[in-house]
């Protein structure tokens, strides 16, 4: 399997569920991340993680806790969601793992959450 | 202002025609720019990088005008598979500060 791999596609959870979003890439890239999309929104960085290390969290409430083992897997764990957090999940990776940001980003075909 | 604003469109373009669309960025910083496509509920693909000195690629060209701080990206001859929702996106920052516009859709019509 090649390319960035997200699951699950879909996923539907209570208030009061934990989940987890596994992000696999099999690029050997050095950076990956999470972006959340909300309809007609853009795309909202969420964490990058450079060589397994986090370089970034962009104010995303502690609800959504990322974890990264390895520089082929991330994952993001849920926890006491609301329903505003209802959007698709893209986890992306990229080539560069020292923050000059120009490599291309390759994303997964991200995970649709729906929050009850 | 938003950092990077887009008409949302959508642009309805018979198949063959030429379109040609906008991305505006308020950072005068920016340093790298690209446009990636996305397909309805799928994920984002890089179409092309930006740059200074205008690229084409195909039937697509893209331009940056820095003075006026906007990119541009025309699409010739345009097929039906060209539908789609085309995002720009612009560095500022280092560490995946990639601003993503909310995009432009175009829909090629038979």
């Amino acid at each position: 399997e090649t390319g960035v791999t997200q699951t699950p596609r879909h996923l539907v959870m209570g208030m009061t569920n934990k989940k987890s979003l596994k992000c696999e890439q099999h690029l050997g890239h050095n950076a990956m991340y999470w972006y959340k999309q909300s309809a007609k929104k853009p795309l909202e960085l969420m964490f990058v993680y450079s060589l397994e290390e986090r370089v970034e969290n962009n104010s995303v409430p502690s609800r959504f806790s990322p974890e990264c083992p390895n520089s082929s897997h991330l994952f993001l764990h849920l926890h006491t969601l609301q329903p505003e957090d209802s959007a698709l999940y893209l986890c992306a990776s990229s080539q560069d793992g020292d923050g000059t940001g120009g490599s291309p980003l390759h994303f997964g075909n991200g995970t649709r959450l729906t929050v009850t | 202002r938003k950092e990077v604003e887009q008409d949302p469109g959508p642009f309805n373009v018979p198949e063959g025609a030429t379109v040609a669309f906008n991305c505006t960025y308020s950072n005068s910083a920016s340093q790298s720019f690209f446009w990636y496509r996305q397909d309805c509920r799928k994920e984002p693909k890089l179409l092309m990088s930006v740059y200074s000195s205008g690229n084409e690629d195909g039937r697509f060209t893209a331009q940056l005008n820095r003075a006026s701080q906007y990119i541009s990206l025309l699409i010739r001859d345009s097929k039906l598979s060209d539908s789609a929702t085309y995002l720009c996106v612009v560095l500022t920052d280092s560490w995946g500060k990639l601003q993503f516009g909310a995009g432009t859709q175009v829909v090629v019509t038979p």
